[in-house]
Formats: structure tokens, sequence, C-alpha cells
């Protein structure tokens, strides 16, 4: 069974970094990106970048580069979002997901997702 | 970026009733598009991929169609567990990962 488990909630303070993890278990870490995705209070969902954790390829949406580091350590079976310069606007649930693709002509559906990480930015 | 536009917002219905969900992208993006379901302080749960396949253990009262550039989500049947908010999303090659706003279906 495909497991994604996330860190825990974080409180943060204005111009900080946070950092959330998310540990995979039940297939091959190195088959298939890692995205993460966030979802504002009562909003949609946004998504932010995406790891290749066979080489630690990287793609990030525009209006996070800069701000959004993602990693994989394939010792640990574990992707990792760092989000810089945090904001108020960043407080949300943060989710890892994990990408499938049906064919080599598309890129990825989310078929799994973690928990969520509640970031909460507060002065 | 490719904008989903996905409507109604908000839909009101009856354990029973048949209902239809509506996502129009701005281009074409083939048949990439995937189906959500979410329920409060849930993560999102994935129900349909390549605009109509049915996830592994979905139930068939779910369905997926496609017309152009317009994607629908139906539920053929309401039932009391399906009361929840739904997502599309695109996944078009080379393209950023876009969602709809979503539709919150009530009871």
């Amino acid at each position: 069974e495909v497991q994604l488990v996330q860190s825990g909630a974080e409180v943060k303070k204005p111009g900080t970094t946070v950092k959330i993890s998310c540990k995979v278990s039940g297939y091959t870490f190195t088959d298939y990106y890692i995205h993460w995705v966030r979802q504002a209070p009562g909003r949609g969902l946004e998504w932010m970048g995406l790891v290749d954790p066979e080489d630690g390829g990287t793609r990030y949406a525009e209006k996070f580069q800069g701000r959004v580091t993602i990693t994989a350590d394939t010792s640990a079976d574990t992707a990792y979002m760092d989000l810089s310069s945090l904001r108020s606007e960043d407080t949300a649930i943060y989710y890892c997901a994990f990408g499938r693709s049906s064919s080599t002509l598309s890129a990825e559906y989310f078929q799994h997702w973690g928990q969520g990480t509640l970031v909460s930015v507060s002065s | 970026d490719i904008q989903m536009t996905q409507s109604p917002s908000t839909l009101s219905a009856y354990v029973g009733d048949r209902v239809t969900i509506t996502c129009r992208a701005s281009q074409s993006i083939s048949r990439w598009l995937a189906w959500y379901q979410q329920k409060p302080g849930k993560a999102p749960k994935l129900l349909i991929y390549e605009a109509s396949t049915l996830e592994s253990g979905v139930p068939s009262r779910f369905s997926g169609s496609r017309s152009g550039t317009e994607f629908t989500l139906t539920i053929s049947s309401l039932q009391p567990d399906d009361f929840a908010t739904y997502f599309c999303q695109q996944y078009h090659i080379n393209s950023p990962y876009t969602f709809g706003q979503g539709t919150k279906l009530e009871i």
C-alpha cells in the first residue's frame, strides 16, 4: 500500500523558513515524482513544484521560484519542501502527492496524497 | 498557464439525484484531466484520470467525459458519502499544473 506521511504542523514568524517532510512507503521511491500542492484556508489547490527522486531534478511554479526548494533523500525515502521568506499569505495546508502518468504524452495526475501539514504564519 | 474554469461553485442536491460538474480549459489539454473529491479536513482523493478513466476502487456511479476543452464529472445517483468538494486538474505536458476553483456539493 502506497503511503505518504508528512511532518507535523508548524507555526512560523514572517520572514522565516519552513521545512516539511514527506516520507513514502509501499513503492520504489525513485520511480515516481513527488509533487507539493498547497491549499489556503477555504481556498482551492495550488501546485508548487516537483522533484524527481531518481536524479534530484526539480521544477517549480513560477509564483514560488526563488522561495521554494524541493529535495529528495533516497536513503530515507523522504522528500522535503522548504519555503522561505514566509508571509501571512503562506498560511495554508501543504500536501505532498505521488505523481502518476498514464502516457508518455502527458504529465502526472496525483494518485496518492499525504495527510497534509498546516503551516501558520503569524507575528 | 492553462486556466481551468469550474462550475458551478456550489451545488445543492438530494440523495438519489444525478449531478454534473463542468470544467473548461482555456486551451487544448487533450484528455489530460483528473477529478478529485475532498472532504473537510482530508486530503483530496483521486476519482478519475485521463478525463474518463475511473480510479481503482471508486464507485461506478462516478463517470467523466470530454468534449473538446469541456470536461464533465457526473454522479449518477448521489449517495450521502458523496457530499464533498470536487476539483478538476489539468496535467498537460510541459505546462504548470492547474486546478479548477472547486465545486462544493451540498445536501
